[in-house]
């Protein structure tokens, strides 16, 4: 059974603070790994694709790693702003014959304190 | 360039009533997905769909749902005789044409369904 495991479930810092979220997922084989951001009542804000062939890609203070071996991901914010606070999603896309379907985890609630 | 669009961004109904959830992809995406999230849950995959065919269902539930995309106009995710277990907000994402539908996935912003 697939799944995708997201620590902390919630996370509260102060401005400015560096972070780390951790995604851990079980399926050995992988098109790409997504994170996203979603907002009290919105949708979902795609932030970073690493496809399986890339170890990290970057974005702004955004960073993002891959190790399918161990089957983690992390996304690394830098200097956090309380502009930040929303909840993170990663997903990931397992390699199926019938194409492509995303598997969430359960997010981790980020609160940035000003 | 318009994101993917969904409407209606809210919809009310009573028990037993039909539900019709719509979905337009970005403009060159030919790859539909419909997630469903409920209430303190995270998002699961329910069905996935190029013009004209379902290609994966497996999330679906196997009575009351159902979801199309025709060769003209939007995705339509049906639920007939709607209980108050399919409160939950509905989203849809769509993936580039040529990829195989293995490219980024965009979302919509969601319908939020209520049932009375």
């Amino acid at each position: 059974k697939q799944e995708v495991t997201q620590i902390p479930a919630a996370l509260s810092v102060p401005e400015g603070e560096n972070l780390v979220l951790n995604c851990s997922f079980t399926d050995s084989a992988i098109y790409n790994l997504q994170w996203f951001r979603q907002d009290p009542g919105k949708g979902l804000t795609s932030l970073l694709l690493i496809q399986s062939s890339q170890r990290e890609q970057t974005s702004g203070r955004l960073n993002a790693s891959l190790d399918k071996s161990s089957g983690r991901s992390t996304l690394y914010i830098a200097a956090s702003q309380p502009g930040d606070s929303a909840t993170y999603l990663c997903a990931e896309d397992p390699v199926r014959a019938s194409g492509s379907r995303l598997t969430f985890g359960e997010g981790t609630q980020l609160t940035v304190n000003p | 360039n318009a994101g993917v669009m969904q409407n209606p961004r809210h919809l009310v109904r009573r028990r037993g009533q039909e539900a019709r959830l719509r979905c337009s992809p970005m403009k060159g995406h030919s790859h539909v997905y419909w997630y469903r999230q409920l209430p303190e849950e995270g998002l699961k995959f329910m069905v996935y769909l190029q013009k004209e065919n379902i290609i994966d269902e497996s999330g679906m539930p196997k009575e009351r749902f159902s979801a199309e995309f025709p060769k003209e106009g939007p995705s339509i995710l049906r639920i007939q005789q709607v209980v108050r277990g399919d409160s939950a907000a509905y989203f849809c994402a769509s993936s580039p044409t040529g990829t195989g539908g293995m490219g980024p996935q965009h979302f919509g912003d969601g319908t939020r369904l209520s049932i009375l």
